[in-house]
């Protein structure tokens, strides 16, 4: 099982960044995905989820209407597009996969088992 | 939304030594309480699931307790690579899935 993110650079403020995270070694299609970052020297925070079947997604309020996550599960691809980027999106930004398949997050028991490398967007002002 | 809280923030302790780290949420979240493990310049870990379940591969001095509002993850003979940041993370309102600040266990 693999998560390989890219798309990580330095960027000027206002500009938009689009992150993949290519998935291997279990069936994607099966499981929600996430989008989890970290500051410099600061803690985890968890950006964004998409359903299994990519039919909901949510996010957490600062990042609201200016990124979007998506997926193509016939190339087992995770995506998201970050628009308006400001300073405090710098982060390396980490995808994670469900811990079980089909997770609808009603009574969700359950964490992230599987984490890519991350790859590292700098905002600059 | 539920805040999550952790303490200490860091904690010195030596090869052997037990160490308990703590995560309080601001409302009950029963046991949906999850603790990561990452070490510099890694990606996170799972360790325990469901406040008490270790995920698969973990190893046994790695124990989790609680319920409610209060959680422990309990290191029962602290080993060289267990020197790391631990995270605790809710999921009983998610979304979002809020993750405790964390505690770094350094060594002493």
């Amino acid at each position: 099982m693999q998560l390989v993110e890219s798309g990580g650079g330095v960027v000027q403020a206002g500009r938009s960044l689009r992150l993949s995270c290519a998935a291997s070694g279990f069936t994607f299609s099966s499981y929600g995905m996430h989008w989890v970052r970290q500051a410099p020297g600061k803690g985890l925070e968890w950006v964004a989820v998409m359903w299994y079947d990519g039919r909901k997604e949510s996010y957490t309020d600062s990042v609201k209407g200016r990124f979007t996550i998506s997926r193509d599960n016939s190339k087992n691809m995770l995506y998201l597009q970050m628009n308006s980027l400001r300073a405090e999106d710098t982060a390396v930004y980490y995808c994670a996969r469900d811990q079980v398949v089909y997770g609808d997050y009603r009574d969700y028991y359950y964490g992230m088992a599987v984490w890519g490398q991350g790859t590292t967007v700098t905002v600059s002002s | 939304d539920i805040q999550m809280t952790q303490s200490p923030s860091s904690l010195s302790a030596s090869v052997g030594d037990r160490v308990t780290i703590t995560c309080r949420a601001s409302h009950s979240i029963s046991n949906y309480l999850h603790w990561y493990q990452q070490k510099p310049g890694k990606a996170p870990t799972l360790l325990i699931y469901a406040a008490s379940s270790l995920d698969s591969g973990v190893p046994s001095r790695f124990s989790g307790s609680g319920s409610g509002t209060d959680f422990t993850l309990t290191i029962s003979s602290l080993q060289p690579e267990d020197f790391a940041t631990y995270y605790c993370q809710q999921s009983y309102t998610a979304p979002p899935f809020t993750f405790g600040p964390g505690t770094k266990v350094g060594i002493k």
